[in-house]
């Protein structure tokens, strides 16, 4: 069956440090995978995407790997900071859109 | 700056009660979605739309139907509501095409007495 497996529920980091969250996914063959920051009662934010044919993509502190034969992408974020404090969930696009089931981050001072 | 508006961020019904959940896009896109979210399940597709009177199941249709009369608005309906549909409810929109963004909106939180 499909499955889309976010490492862990919660990650605990201190300020300044890099956080480095894991999406693995089985049975799909994805065209894209995006990452989306969601904070307590809104609704997701888009942050970046990857397209299978890249490897690697940057938005400022942000970084995403996108490993098509491991199936598994990497979502780091660099010199972090307590509003970086959210749920990160990684989405599969093909036809659709999938979820995973996101991977809650703080960041403490 | 585009916008997605869900009627309602907050809710309770009685259970068997028919519920209409409404979400509305000001962006003219084709596509709309509507997921349920729950803790440690992540968001999970009930139905989606590419178009006008189209719809297509997803993962968790059973007692979800949708509609969309016009091409801003897709609604979500809980026939018979039972306590195992206390959510939250998020409604997201995309370009036909597009794969950079899919916008969501804020979300309605739905308790089943």
């Amino acid at each position: 069956s499909q499955k889309i497996e976010q490492n862990s529920e919660a990650l605990n980091i201190q300020e300044g440090k890099t956080a480095t969250l894991t999406c693995n996914y089985t049975n799909y063959s994805p065209a894209y995978l995006q990452w989306y920051r969601q904070d307590p009662g809104r609704g997701p934010v888009f942050l970046l995407l990857i397209r299978e044919n890249e490897k690697e993509k940057r938005k400022e502190r942000l970084k995403v790997t996108f490993d098509t034969t491991l199936k598994q992408s990497l979502f780091h974020i660099t010199a972090s900071q307590p509003a970086d404090s959210a749920t990160y969930l990684c989405a599969l696009l093909s036809r659709d859109m999938r979820f995973g089931a996101g991977t809650r981050l703080t960041v403490k001072p | 700056d585009v916008k997605v508006t869900q009627s309602s961020r907050y809710l309770v019904k009685r259970t068997g009660e028919k519920v209409f959940l409404e979400c509305v896009q000001d962006m003219d896109h084709e596509n709309m979605f509507w997921y349920r979210q729950d803790p440690g399940l992540g968001l999970r597709l009930i139905y989606f739309s590419y178009d006008v009177k189209m719809k297509e199941k997803g993962d968790i249709p059973e007692g979800y139907s949708v509609s969309r009369e016009k091409k801003e608005r897709f609604s979500l309906i809980l026939e018979s509501a039972s306590t195992n549909q206390t959510s939250m409810y998020l409604c997201a929109s995309r370009e036909l095409g597009a794969v950079e963004t899919q916008y969501f909106g804020p979300g309605t939180r739905l308790l089943v007495l």
